[in-house]
């Protein structure tokens, strides 16, 4: 089975850099996702890891530890419109498994 | 953005009744999810399937079933719907295990 562990909720600042984590146990690991879900939509691919290491995507990174079982995000030049839902996913085996979400809240 | 409708977007069934929720995608993707969506359970999973006719269960399957007849419809059927199968519904697809594209949902409400 799969268990997946993230913040349920966190506060930045607007112009910050924030870092959501994510902890995982699952067998047959075959990649980490994480997703960004605005209120009322759907979640939308942010980014896939599979190899350890760190992963840049403008703006935003993640990182995976596999030994570790141990992923985060990171935003950085935090904009109002990064307020959202923060999904980390597993792959395991041919399943896709989500953990509860972190709500980033940024303020102003 | 992947070509994944899910119909119906909106629905209330009364207690008791059948209900099937579908997805239909035109990209091809082998593999297709469904998720149900409460607050404080974010997306878990229901059923899942990795080809025509091959499904399998995942965290919640009870009181759901599925079929995938043909590589871009997934049918998700709540076979007597109750009260606690009120929620979003979202359907998933991917091709190789990657990036997963997501349907726009479907709210469901038992009444």
């Amino acid at each position: 089975g799969q268990n997946i562990d993230q913040p349920t909720e966190m506060t930045a600042t607007e112009g910050a850099i924030v870092q959501i984590n994510c902890t995982y146990q699952t067998s047959g690991f075959n990649g980490l996702f994480w997703y960004q879900q605005h209120a009322g939509e759907a979640p939308t691919f942010l980014s896939y890891n599979v190899l350890d290491g760190l992963e840049e995507k403008g703006r935003f990174s993640s990182f995976l530890s596999r030994s570790k079982g141990y992923s985060y995000l990171l935003l950085k030049e935090l904009q109002m419109k990064d307020s959202a839902s923060y999904l980390c996913a597993v792959r395991e085996d041919q399943q896709l498994v989500f953990g509860a979400g972190t709500i980033l809240r940024v303020k102003s | 953005d992947a070509g994944i409708t899910q119909s119906p977007r909106h629905k209330v069934t009364e207690t008791g009744t059948p209900v099937t929720l579908r997805c239909h995608q035109t990209e091809n993707h082998r593999y297709m999810y469904w998720y149900r969506q409460d607050p404080g359970h974010g997306l878990r999973l229901i059923h899942y399937s990795y080809g025509v006719k091959d499904t399998d269960k995942g965290e919640v399957s009870d009181g759901y079933s599925v079929s995938r007849s043909k590589t871009e419809d997934f049918l998700l059927t709540l076979e007597s719907a109750t009260s606690s199968q009120t929620s979003v519904y979202f359907c998933a697809t991917t091709a190789d295990g990657t990036e997963a594209f997501f349907g726009q949902g479907t709210r469901l409400t038992v009444v």
